[in-house]
């Protein structure tokens, strides 16, 4: 199954800004959005940003989403320790009638 | 507020079927805009999609797991569920079921090893 394109590894310091990217192709990414979503170690993931580029209610404001043709894009600013996750996006499908997820970012907050 | 809860057997023999369950509480199953899913997340790597159901019945599958996945709503318990057929230890996992299409909502996962 054709998957989402995610750097494996972001690392950037604290207070900095971080810019997460997820490519894809016109059949997800490009014409059906990108959720973005935060793993810590030994829990469930969580939703930052929903298809639509919205936070959901207790999300911080520090981050956002956005995205451009076949990318999207979560930038986190004002890196906290706390930040430090792993970063997944996905995306619906619409040619495999199917989600499809990214590998993943690992974000580490120097 | 809405939970989800997935309960099962941890332990699966190769060959054989997994089954879990997903509860949800808090809210009602058969709210037409939702779907309801299945992710899963091999140790130390990253996130699959299984597939999801409506409380219609409609139901959409991971491609590469269709053949062997069956998931089904059961509205009057407010509950869905997983059966994947024919497992490996490939299939050793932690399964996560959550609400769709934005999965906002997730359970806390159950680890399933397959192991003889």
């Amino acid at each position: 199954q054709a998957g989402l394109t995610q750097p494996p590894s972001v690392s950037k310091g604290l207070r900095e800004t971080a810019t997460l990217t997820c490519t894809g192709n016109s059949n997800n990414v490009g014409n059906q959005g990108a959720v973005w979503l935060q793993q810590h170690q030994g829990h469930p993931p969580k939703l930052l940003s929903d298809r639509n580029n919205n936070r959901p209610s207790g999300i911080s404001e520090r981050l956002s989403a956005s995205r451009s043709g076949n990318t999207a894009s979560l930038t986190i600013t004002g890196l906290h320790p706390e930040d430090e996750a792993d970063y997944y996006c996905s995306a619906w499908d619409s040619s495999l009638s199917a989600r499809v997820f990214g590998g993943g970012t690992k974000l580490t907050v120097l | 507020q809405l939970q989800l809860q997935e309960s099962g057997p941890g332990l699966v023999k190769p060959s054989e079927t997994l089954s879990l369950t997903c509860t949800v509480s808090g809210g009602s199953i058969s709210r037409s805009s939702y779907y309801w899913g299945w992710i899963r997340q091999p140790p130390g790597k990253g996130l699959e999609w299984i597939g999801s159901i409506h409380y219609s019945g409609s139901t959409y599958y991971n491609p590469s797991l269709k053949s062997r996945v069956t998931i089904s709503v059961d509205t009057s318990e407010n509950q869905f569920s997983l059966k994947l057929r024919s497992v490996t230890d490939a299939d050793t996992a932690v399964y996560y079921c959550a609400r769709h299409p934005d999965m906002d909502v997730w359970g806390q996962g159950t680890t399933v090893t397959v192991s003889s």
